[in-house]
């Protein structure tokens, strides 16, 4: 089992939909999580940081369920500059300090 | 300001080749890494750092070596080229996470795309 898993997708939405993408997680001592997104060929940049409480910024919400380990990105009002892939990343604690990818999510915003 | 500088961008290579992947960031940070992207497949940790001197490995480290002698540089090194190692390659640095929570981000070079012929 992957250590990290998302759904690979894609998610075909039209523009103003609002999407949700879940991500699981395996290692319980994860302490920290992020949203990356790639453009094709591109390198991954970050989007969000994932903390406990669930953050937001602008379209985009993310939650965080460590009992369930599982983190969620949702994104509101889908924009066409949003088609991509939406990384899931989990970094372990301490001194491994990995960090550890999903195999993202494709999304395709349709006019 | 430079970040994660890899090199080359592209590369073809013959099957029984060598060659080393250049990494380097300067932004004094202590973790970095190297991933490789297959379609279908994800980012997947090849070898990582957490400081000079200190390497380990990750997923998929069968074929490939890795040295630290600075904090900015982390060269990667294919020892003997397959077409299985036809991929694109992702260098990636961080401050270390430690305890802390939500403040690491980590900052991609702009990748090389290897082609084993």
């Amino acid at each position: 089992r992957k250590e990290v898993e998302q759904d690979p997708g894609p998610f075909n939405v039209p523009e103003g939909a609002t999407v949700a993408f879940n991500c699981t997680y395996s290692n319980s001592a994860s302490q920290s999580f992020f949203w990356y997104r790639q453009d094709c060929r591109k390198e991954p940049k970050l989007l969000m940081s994932v903390y406990s409480s669930g953050n937001e910024d602008g379209r985009f919400t993310a939650q965080l369920n460590r009992a369930s380990q599982y983190i969620s990105l949702l994104i509101r009002d889908s924009k066409l500059s949003d088609s991509a892939t939406y990384l899931c990343v989990s970094r372990s604690p301490y001194n491994t300090d990995k960090l550890i990818f999903g195999t993202g999510t494709r999304l395709q915003v349709f006019p | 300001n430079a970040g994660v500088t890899q090199t080359p961008k592209f590369q073809v290579l013959k099957t029984g080749q060598s060659m080393t992947l250049q990494c380097a960031q300067d932004m004094n940070h202590e973790y970095m890494s190297w991933y490789r992207q297959d379609p279908g497949m994800g980012l997947r940790l090849i070898h990582y750092s957490v400081g000079a001197g200190i390497t380990d490995q990750g997923e998929v480290p069968n074929g490939y070596n890795v040295s630290r002698s600075t904090t900015e540089d982390f060269p990667l090194r294919l020892l003997s080229a397959a077409p299985s190692q036809t991929s694109v390659y992702f260098c990636a640095s961080s401050p270390l996470a430690g305890d802390r929570i939500g403040v690491t981000e980590a900052f991609f070079g702009q990748g090389t795309r290897l082609t084993v012929v």
